[in-house]
C-alpha cells in the first residue's frame, strides 16, 4: 500500500532552520509530484510548494520564497523541506503529500503523511 | 494568493443533507475543473474526499458529491452521520502550477 513516512518532531528556536523528510512507500518515488503542506494549530491548510523527484524542479508559494528548500534524494527515495528563519507563526504541522496523476501536476493530492510537528520557541 | 473562502461551520442532523461552499475568483476555481474536497478528523491527516470538482476516489461513501458554479464549488453531504463531524477544506488549482486552499468548515452532526 502507499505510505508516505514522515521525520519526528522538531523543536526549534527562532531564527533556526529546520529540514523535514518525507519518505513515500508502495510506488515509484520519481513517478508523482511531492507537495508541502502546513497547518497551524487550530488553523487552516497552507500549500507551501512542490517539488518534481524525477527532475528537481521546484515552485514555491509567494509567502515562502526565500525560505523555503524543496529537495529530494532519487538513491534513498526521499524528499525535504528546508524552512529557515524560523519565526514563532512557523509553529505548524507540515505534512508532504502526493500530487495524484503520474508525471502530472494537478494540485490534487491523494495520498498525505502523518506530518510533522515543528515547534518554534525560545 | 489569497485562500478560498468557506463557512467557518455548518451543521446539521443525522440523516439530514447539507452543503459546504467554496468560493474563489476568476482565477481559481471560476478558471479550472481541478477543485478538490479533503475531511479531517482531529488530530489526522488530510483524507481526499472529492477530486476534479466531482469524482470520488475508490471507497469514499457516495453520500460525499461535488458540484460547481462560476467561482463557486459546493461540497454535499446527503444521509449525514456522526462520523461526518469533521472539518472539511476545499483546494484549488491557482494557475502557474500553484495552489490554494479554502478556509475550511467545521462540519457539527447535531
Amino acid at each position: 500500500q502507499i505510505q508516505l513516512g514522515q521525520s519526528g518532531a522538531e523543536v526549534k528556536k527562532p531564527g533556526a532552520s529546520v529540514k523535514v523528510s518525507c519518505k513515500p512507500s508502495g510506488y515509484s518515488f520519481t513517478a508523482f509530484y511531492l507537495h508541502w503542506v502546513r497547518q497551524a494549530p487550530g488553523q487552516g491548510l497552507e500549500w507551501m510548494g512542490w517539488i518534481n523527484p524525477h527532475s528537481g524542479g521546484t515552485k514555491y508559494a509567494q509567502n515562502f520564497q526565500g525560505r523555503v528548500t524543496m529537495t529530494s534524494d532519487t538513491s534513498i527515495s526521499t524528499a525535504y523541506m528546508e524552512l529557515s528563519s524560523l519565526r514563532s507563526d512557523d509553529t505548524a504541522v507540515y505534512y508532504c503529500a502526493r500530487d495524484y496523476k503520474e508525471s502530472q501536476l494537478w494540485l490534487i493530492f491523494d495520498y498525505w503523511g502523518q506530518g510533522t510537528l515543528v515547534t518554534v520557541s525560545s | 494568493q489569497s485562500a478560498l473562502t468557506q463557512p467557518a461551520s455548518v451543521s446539521g442532523s443525522p440523516g439530514q443533507s447539507i452543503t459546504i461552499s467554496c468560493t474563489g475568483t476568476s482565477s481559481d476555481v471560476g478558471s479550472y475543473n481541478l477543485v478538490s474536497w479533503h475531511q479531517q478528523h482531529p488530530g489526522k491527516a488530510p483524507k481526499l474526499l472529492i477530486f476534479e470538482v466531482s469524482k470520488r476516489p475508490s471507497g469514499v461513501s457516495n453520500r460525499f458529491s461535488g458540484s460547481k458554479s462560476g467561482n463557486t464549488a459546493s461540497l454535499t453531504i446527503s444521509g449525514l452521520q456522526a462520523e461526518d463531524e469533521a472539518d472539511y477544506f476545499c483546494c484549488s488549482y491557482a494557475g502557474r502550477s500553484t495552489g490554494v486552499f479554502g478556509t475550511g468548515t467545521k462540519v457539527t452532526v447535531l
